[in-house]
């Protein structure tokens, strides 16, 4: 069964860096996934696709501080230089056959 | 700029039903395939169903299988969700999303509240 596991919250001070990390369900590593970002009370906002080989494709307008890398079943979203408006949920997004489309259960962040 | 305006939602008995509906605009609305995904109070997203370019093929999730029936007019640029036999739980914020494998575009939700 093809699940995306993602821990419930981060944290961490502002002008810092922070790496947050979707694990892809076994037998499932090869898979690429969309990161997601969703401001409090706003809708999401698709930020990059990211492949199993951790090239990556931003969405428009996505600043340069943001950055996807790959190792096995391990997908990561990097922040740098982290703003008060980073302060967000964080989602992952793959397909499959069978289960179509699926999302991780998120990370909260918080900027400290 | 990709724009996709959601409408339709409101409160609604238990069983009723309801129409969602979806304008897109700033992209060839015919070629990419279409989302529907939504977002219970407090809770993360859910993925409800998706739609083909063309129509020609629509999978649905589990919670929503029979009751929900996602379509699409590519005339008008518009992508619909018909929900019937509503319950409490499908109480949640309906996005429009724009994608294939992988959602790219959001718009910004309508919400639809099932209530007595």
């Amino acid at each position: 069964q093809l699940v995306l596991t993602q821990s419930p919250s981060a944290s961490a001070s502002l002008g810092a860096s922070v790496k947050l990390t979707c694990t892809l369900s076994s037998g499932h590593s090869s898979y690429a996934i969309a990161w997601h970002q969703q401001q409090p009370e706003k809708g999401p906002r698709y930020l990059m696709k990211l492949n199993s080989d951790g090239s990556h494709s931003k969405g428009d307008g996505i600043p340069d501080r943001f950055s996807g890398s790959s190792s096995g079943a391990e997908r990561y979203l990097t922040i740098s230089s982290l703003q008060s408006e980073d302060e967000a949920d964080y989602y992952c997004q793959t397909w499959g056959t069978g289960s179509y489309v699926v999302f991780g259960g998120g990370t909260k962040l918080t900027v400290l | 700029q990709v724009q996709l305006v959601e409408s339709g939602g409101g409160v609604v008995q238990p069983g009723r039903s309801l129409r969602l509906s979806c304008a897109a605009s700033g992209f060839t609305f015919s070629s990419y395939g279409m989302h529907w995904v939504r977002q219970a109070p407090g809770k993360g997203l859910e993925w409800v169903a998706v739609i083909w370019y063309d129509g020609s093929n629509k999978y649905y999730a589990d919670s929503v299988k029979g009751r929900f029936t996602i379509s699409r007019d590519n005339s008008k640029n518009t992508l619909y969700l018909q929900m019937n036999s509503l319950r409490a739980e499908d109480t949640a914020v309906y996005y429009c999303a724009r994608g294939g494998q992988l959602v790219q575009n959001w718009g910004q939700g309508t919400l639809v509240t099932v209530s007595s």
